[in-house]
């Protein structure tokens, strides 16, 4: 299975502190994904990390990738209030879209 | 575009009714996926579409279940007969293999209710 498992299962942090989740898998992968739902909603795509990419920054978001240790993770800087929600990793494989959601990160930001 | 739209929001049907979920992707998209969200078993990947042929229909559960993609711009899920355990949300996503770096854009999902 491509299965990323994401640690912590559940992340409090109050507002202005950075969170940081992290993800690991079990295969090789092409790349690595990063989303976000917040409750009731559907996901939203954060960002995309390549399996030849080390570091990658999105605004407030940063992603790291290590291959050798097939673990990733993300850190949300500067959190807000706003950012609660629930924090997937998903790998895809190297020969097609079989594309596998970890349990997440819950993540409660507090004002 | 309107994104990935799925109907119905909400559906609540009775054991052993017939349930029809509908997707409509991204215009462009090759890629049409169907995920069930539920507390004990998180984000399940049913069955993938890429042009319009299902590629992995492997993480179907029964044969109660059946998807299909008539053309580019409509998917079907459908479960017959239903039963209180397939209560959950239902995903649709979709994506495109030139614009990988966008990732998988979902719908909204439907909550289904079997009682």
């Amino acid at each position: 299975s491509q299965q990323g498992e994401e640690d912590p299962q559940a992340l409090s942090i109050q507002e202005g502190e950075n969170a940081t989740m992290n993800c690991s898998y079990k295969t090789s992968i092409n790349n690595l994904q990063w989303y976000r739902q917040n409750s009731g909603r559907g996901l939203v795509h954060l960002i995309l990390i390549r399996s030849n990419e080390r570091e990658k920054h999105s605004g407030r978001l940063r992603v790291t990738l290590d291959t050798s240790k097939k673990s990733s993770s993300l850190l949300i800087t500067a959190s807000r209030a706003a950012d609660t929600a629930s924090y997937f990793c998903a790998t895809v494989g190297n020969y097609g879209q079989n594309f596998v959601f970890g349990p997440g990160t819950r993540l409660s930001v507090l004002p | 575009d309107a994104g990935v739209i799925q109907s119905p929001r909400h559906e609540v049907t009775e054991m052993g009714q017939e349930v029809t979920l509908r997707c409509k992707p991204i215009s462009g998209h090759d890629y049409l996926f169907w995920y069930r969200q539920t507390m004990m078993r998180g984000l399940e990947l049913l069955i993938y579409f890429n042009n319009n042929v299902p590629i992995d229909d492997s993480g179907m559960p029964e044969d109660r279940f059946s998807a299909k993609m008539p053309n580019a711009s409509f998917s079907t899920l459908k479960i017959q007969p239903s039963e209180p355990r397939d209560s959950a949300v239902y995903f649709c996503a979709s994506s495109s293999w030139d614009r990988v770096d966008y990732g998988y854009t979902f719908g909204s999902g439907t909550r289904l209710t079997v009682v």
